[in-house]
């Protein structure tokens, strides 16, 4: 069973740092593409980022380049988001999801249950 | 960037009934679009991907079509479970991005 388990969140001031954590089983990790998806209380869905398998590849959000970085460590089935200058408009839930073949890089099948980054003073 | 441009934004409708949800997609997609449902408190659970392929839970009364930039998701006979909020995704090209979503609800 395929099961991702996101930490890290809480409370951050503007301009602050926090790295989020995703805690992967039940698949071959090291073979899949990964995305972080953030939620607004009360609003839609974000598409934050996505890693190739091999972690050499990498897209962003143009309203989070250049302040988040996604990495993953294979050897751990650990996906990350380090995100840095973080802004009030950065609160929300922030998901980690897989798809659920191999090398797909689109859409995703598998979703965390989601952890809270709150950034207010 | 693609933008998705998801209506109606809201939608009421009886058990039984049949809806559309369209999302317009700002360029060529070529049927590179994924449906989701989630429901509150929940996150969401893929529907539909490639335009038109169920996922293996998804029943049969849900299906998904396209015609030029517009992807529509279609439910007949709505059932009480789902009565949700629902989301398109383009992944044809970096961003991926989202549609603004629809919220379902029974009248």
């Amino acid at each position: 069973e395929v099961q991702l388990v996101e930490s890290g969140g809480g409370l951050v001031q503007p301009g602050g740092s926090l790295r989020l954590s995703c805690a992967a089983s039940g698949f071959t990790f090291s073979n899949y593409w990964m995305h972080w998806v953030r939620q607004a209380p009360g609003k839609g869905l974000v598409w934050v980022s996505r890693i190739k398998s091999d972690g050499r590849g990498t897209d962003y959000a143009d309203s989070v380049k250049g302040r988040f970085t996604i990495s993953r460590d294979n050897a751990k089935n650990t996906l990350y988001l380090q995100m840095n200058s973080l802004r009030a408009e950065d609160t929300a839930a922030y998901y980690c999801a897989s798809p659920g073949a191999p090398y797909n890089s689109g859409w995703v099948d598998y979703w965390g249950q989601g952890t809270q980054v709150t950034v207010s003073p | 960037d693609i933008q998705m441009t998801q209506s109606p934004s809201s939608l009421s409708a009886f058990v039984g009934n049949r809806v559309t949800i369209t999302c317009r997609a700002s360029q060529d997609i070529s049927n590179s679009l994924a449906w989701y449902q989630q429901k509150p408190g929940k996150a969401p659970k893929l529907l539909l991907y490639a335009a038109s392929r169920l996922d293996t839970w998804v029943p049969s009364r849900f299906s998904g079509s396209a015609s030029g930039t517009d992807y529509i998701l279609t439910i007949t006979s709505l059932q009480p479970e789902d009565f949700a909020t629902y989301y398109c995704q383009q992944y044809y090209s970096s961003p991926l991005t989202f549609g603004g979503g629809t919220k379902l609800e029974i009248k």
